[in-house]
């Protein structure tokens, strides 16, 4: 199966700060990837669609202005918390499909802690 | 919005037995489902897939069958094994480059 990589696997910042995590299909280009939350317990809600290229598609109720999400290459998507708070506090998952394939393939997630 | 559910949080089950997990739906538009098994702190594992012009799909120890007059889909895992134990999402797209709508996990517990 195809490889995605995220990294970091853990973060701890403090509240105001900024943080980014990157997600990267290692051996296979994938123009769209996606971004996933998940709190404790619960279930993966999709948070964003990442486009190569272009602007990401949020869903519902997910600001833009503080999640941002940049796509500049076929194999590398980021996600920034902007002014994190501890309400951020989550696991973060990527997915990404090779062109053409409905298959998704998950990052190993991000857990990140505001404090 | 349409999402995918679960019946039951927490599956118990003696290891060797069967076990198979449930997952309603809601969307009857969803052409593409899939199981995904979660070890604690790791992301999704891919375990077995389905397209709508399907009812049964089978794997290594796994079966997924999917009834769409009722929206219903299960997976069953044959002679469980204490590496079983995870939580099980299933998940549905429409088929094309969307993202995945997950339900809300089903805990499966392996006793010894």
């Amino acid at each position: 199966g195809a490889v995605v990589s995220q990294h970091p696997s853990r973060v701890i910042c403090k509240s105001g700060t900024s943080v980014k995590i990157e997600c990267r299909s290692l051996d296979f280009q994938a123009t769209t990837m996606f971004w996933y939350r998940q709190f404790p317990k619960q279930s993966l809600m999709l948070m964003a669609t990442s486009n190569e290229g272009s602007k990401a598609t949020y869903e519902q109720g997910v600001e833009k202005d503080k999640f941002l999400i940049n796509h500049a290459s076929l194999t590398l998507s980021t996600l920034t918390v902007t002014s994190a708070h501890p309400e951020d506090s989550s696991f973060y998952i990527c997915s990404a499909s090779r062109q053409g394939n409905t298959e998704a393939f998950f990052g190993q997630g991000t857990r990140l802690t505001v404090v | 919005g349409e999402s995918v559910g679960l019946h039951l949080p927490t599956l118990s089950v003696q290891e060797g037995d069967n076990s198979i997990i449930n997952c309603a739906y809601s969307n009857s538009a969803s052409d593409y489902f899939i199981w995904y098994k979660q070890e604690s702190g790791k992301g999704p594992q891919f375990i077995i897939d389905i397209r709508s012009n399907m009812d049964k799909r089978q794997g290594q120890r796994v079966t997924v069958l999917l009834n769409k007059t009722v929206k219903h889909l299960s997976l069953q895992i044959a002679a469980t094994q204490p590496g079983d134990s995870a939580v099980y999402f299933c998940a549905e797209n429409l088929g094309g480059a969307d993202g995945l709508t997950f339900g809300k996990g089903t805990h499966l517990i392996i006793q010894p």
